[in-house]
């Protein structure tokens, strides 16, 4: 099932230190995946994708690792710096190329403290 | 750099009123998008629009649902006869090419919808 609800998993760090949020999706099926960033009030921004075929991807200051034995992705940011603070949501393609839906994950919420 | 738009910021409505929530997809782009987003939840497909057409829809895009894009720019999203639980962010999103040909999904500002 689905854990949903009030209450994001938070992850709090200094500026400057290397930041990992994680993600577990559902589908083993799945066969891409992104990461999006979502700043209070705003929609979500796309930071980076991966496709199955692949076990990790970089971009600018972020890193995105899959473990598709073990369902579970991770994203990478680099000396994080005060905008990064936002929401971080991993969404998943379901049940492969058929199809253009995006399931979304929880969601963690980054806090980077000064 | 090109980004999609949605009209209102925020909109009240009381129970049982019909809504239209309005978008501009990035201009080059041919797939459309509505998600919502329940304060504190995930964010949740509603449904794909491609050729003028509903592609693949939810389960939560019922027949109070519809889609439509009346010109060359806009892309619509009517609920007939809102419900307290419809109250959420919608979000509209839009793609240059489908998820099979490696094409991120651009997502607007928002539309809150609060129904009393």
């Amino acid at each position: 099932g689905e854990s949903v609800g009030l209450h994001l998993p938070t992850l709090s760090v200094q500026e400057g230190d290397n930041s990992i949020i994680n993600c577990a999706y559902s589908n083993s099926a799945s066969d891409y995946f992104i990461w999006y960033k979502q700043e209070s009030g705003k929609g979500p921004q796309f930071i980076i994708d991966i496709r199955s075929n692949m076990d990790k991807r970089q971009g600018q200051r972020v890193t995105v690792l899959l473990n598709k034995t073990v369902k579970h992705l991770s994203l990478q940011i680099a000396a994080t710096q005060p905008g990064d603070s936002a929401v971080y949501f991993c969404a998943e393609r379901a049940h492969g190329g058929a199809t253009n839906k995006l399931i979304f994950g929880t969601g963690t919420l980054l806090a980077v403290q000064p | 750099e090109p980004e999609v738009t949605q009209t209102p910021s925020h909109q009240v409505t009381q129970m049982g009123q019909e809504v239209i929530l309005r978008c501009v997809p990035i201009s080059n782009h041919l797939y459309f998008y509505w998600y919502r987003q329940i304060l504190g939840q995930k964010v949740e497909f509603l449904v794909s629009f491609y050729n003028n057409e509903i592609s693949e829809k939810s389960e939560i895009f019922d027949d109070q649902f519809s889609v439509e894009r009346p010109d060359g720019s806009n892309f619509t999203l009517k609920i007939r006869s809102t419900k307290l639980e419809d109250s959420a962010m919608y979000f509209c999103a839009s793609s240059q090419l489908n998820l099979a040909g490696g094409n991120e999904q651009f997502f607007g500002p928002g539309t809150r919808l609060t129904v009393l």
